[in-house]
């Protein structure tokens, strides 16, 4: 089974609706994030988490919330949709252990809002 | 400031060629330099990373990539291209931040390998 985990894989929504990503982890790793990913601009940093009690925002957080229900589950939530916001979104889990932090990511979810 | 730039938005390469992808950063510590490959339709996976140890560091799938401070440069190599290494990868940096690191990705790299 993956460590990482997302669901769902792909969805199509309109705009305005509201709609949650979900991601789960059985890597035990405290820190969880949630990346957009658009051709051309690599990954971009939307939401992190260090633990259950830490949630921060990355550089493009606005149109976004997230939920951390417990270690192992980082959700995501657009809460009115807009087509600006189609895109890839990657989860990703770390073990925070000093310089050369690896990520390890989920599979993705593809999204497109009509 | 952090930042990182990946030079070549495609590279094209015949199989069996030697591939060369090429990256710079700005930093205002000594980083951490990482890089990711992405196959379609999967998530990244660590190909290599440098934490401040040898240069030189080799990867999975036979890449390695040069850490060369005075020319800010973080290269990935491989001698000889597989129709497998067609991928997009990614070259990422990571210095001290607020509550850890903080982490930038490049715009990536997207390997096409020719038979």
């Amino acid at each position: 089974d993956a460590d990482v985990t997302q669901t769902p894989r792909n969805r199509i929504t309109k705009t305005g609706k509201r709609i949650m990503l979900e991601c789960s982890q059985t890597k035990g790793h405290d820190r969880m994030y949630w990346y957009r990913q658009d051709p051309g601009l690599g990954l971009r940093l939307i939401y992190y988490s260090f633990d259950v009690k830490d949630i921060n925002k990355g550089e493009i957080s606005d149109g976004y919330s997230v939920s951390r229900q417990a270690q192992a589950k980082f959700s995501l939530s657009l809460e009115s949709a807009i087509p600006n916001q189609t895109a890839l979104y990657f989860c990703a889990t770390s073990d925070f252990r000093g310089p050369g932090e690896t990520q390890y990511f989920g599979p993705g979810t593809r999204l497109l809002v009509l | 400031a952090q930042s990182v730039t990946q030079l070549d938005s495609h590279v094209s390469v015949s199989e069996g060629t030697p591939v060369l992808l090429r990256c710079n950063y700005s930093s205002s510590y000594s980083p951490s330099l990482f890089w990711y490959v992405q196959h379609p339709n999967k998530g990244l996976q660590l190909l290599l990373k440098y934490t401040s140890a040898a240069t030189l560091v080799k990867g999975i799938n036979g890449f390695e990539a040069e850490f060369k401070k005075s020319e800010t440069s973080f290269h990935l190599t491989k001698p000889s291209a597989h129709m497998s290494d067609a991928a997009e990868y990614f070259c990422v940096v990571s210095e001290p931040g607020t509550g850890g690191f903080k982490t930038i990705f490049g715009a990536g790299t997207r390997l096409f390998v020719k038979a």
